[in-house]
């Protein structure tokens, strides 16, 4: 059965360092989507991912954010200079068609901030 | 802004009894409704979802139930067992292809064996 994937699965970084989470959707899906959950909390939206451009993003996701789909699997988010309050469980998503609303998600990506 | 809300962050039952899981919502725009389940150190995993223009849809033994006038929606689990036991996260969505997901805060389901 064809899943989302991320890579790497626990990311250990010191504040002010950029990372890049990566992810690779299911191949034959077209929205693409970021989440992320703080320990204890929701999991909450950060942005979506439609035709090679930004469809939404929350307030969460500023300008230390960003996306990208550098090739025909990859979907990537880079945070440029990490902060404290970055550790969380990053989760990429993805959506097949604009008809359904069902997402699938990755196994998440752990950034843990230092 | 709480806009999807899961009252009951944590719920007990014992194996073979039914498991009910409760949301509600306060944004009227919300048009479609998913039920997702977490293990720990996983990513959640899609369930169930049910569309505005029904009221309950169902598949095995899992059942979702809309109430719109009361912004309410459940899970029933039947019958319950041990492999159930994770968190449920309860999502809405709005109008339109493409919009995001707005995630309740989860309730953890424990199935006693």
């Amino acid at each position: 059965e064809p899943e989302v994937t991320q890579t790497p699965s626990h990311q250990v970084t010191q504040m002010g360092q950029e990372v890049i989470l990566r992810c690779v959707p299911i191949s034959n899906h077209l929205y693409f989507y970021w989440y992320r959950q703080i320990l204890g909390q929701k999991v909450e939206f950060l942005v979506s991912f439609y035709n090679n451009e930004i469809s939404e993003k929350s307030e969460i996701f500023d300008d230390q954010f960003s996306v990208e789909r550098p090739d025909g699997s990859n979907f990537t988010l880079k945070i440029r200079s990490t902060k404290l309050e970055d550790s969380a469980m990053y989760f990429c998503a993805s959506k097949g068609t604009v008809t359904y609303n069902e997402q699938f998600f990755g196994p998440g990506t752990r950034l843990t901030v230092l | 802004d709480q806009q999807v809300k899961q009252n009951s962050p944590s719920l007990s039952v014992q194996e073979g009894r039914i498991s009910i899981l409760n949301c509600d919502y306060t944004n009227s725009m919300f048009d479609y409704f998913l039920w997702y389940k977490k293990y720990p150190a996983e990513g959640p995993t899609f369930l169930i979802s049910i569309s505005s223009i029904k009221d309950k849809n169902e598949d095995g033994r899992f059942t979702v139930f809309l109430n719109k006038s009361a912004k309410h929606l459940s899970l029933h689990i039947v019958p319950s067992q041990p492999g159930d036991s994770a968190v449920y996260f309860c999502a809405a969505s709005g109008i339109g292809g493409n919009t995001p997901l707005v995630f309740g805060k989860g309730t953890r389901l424990s199935v006693i064996a």
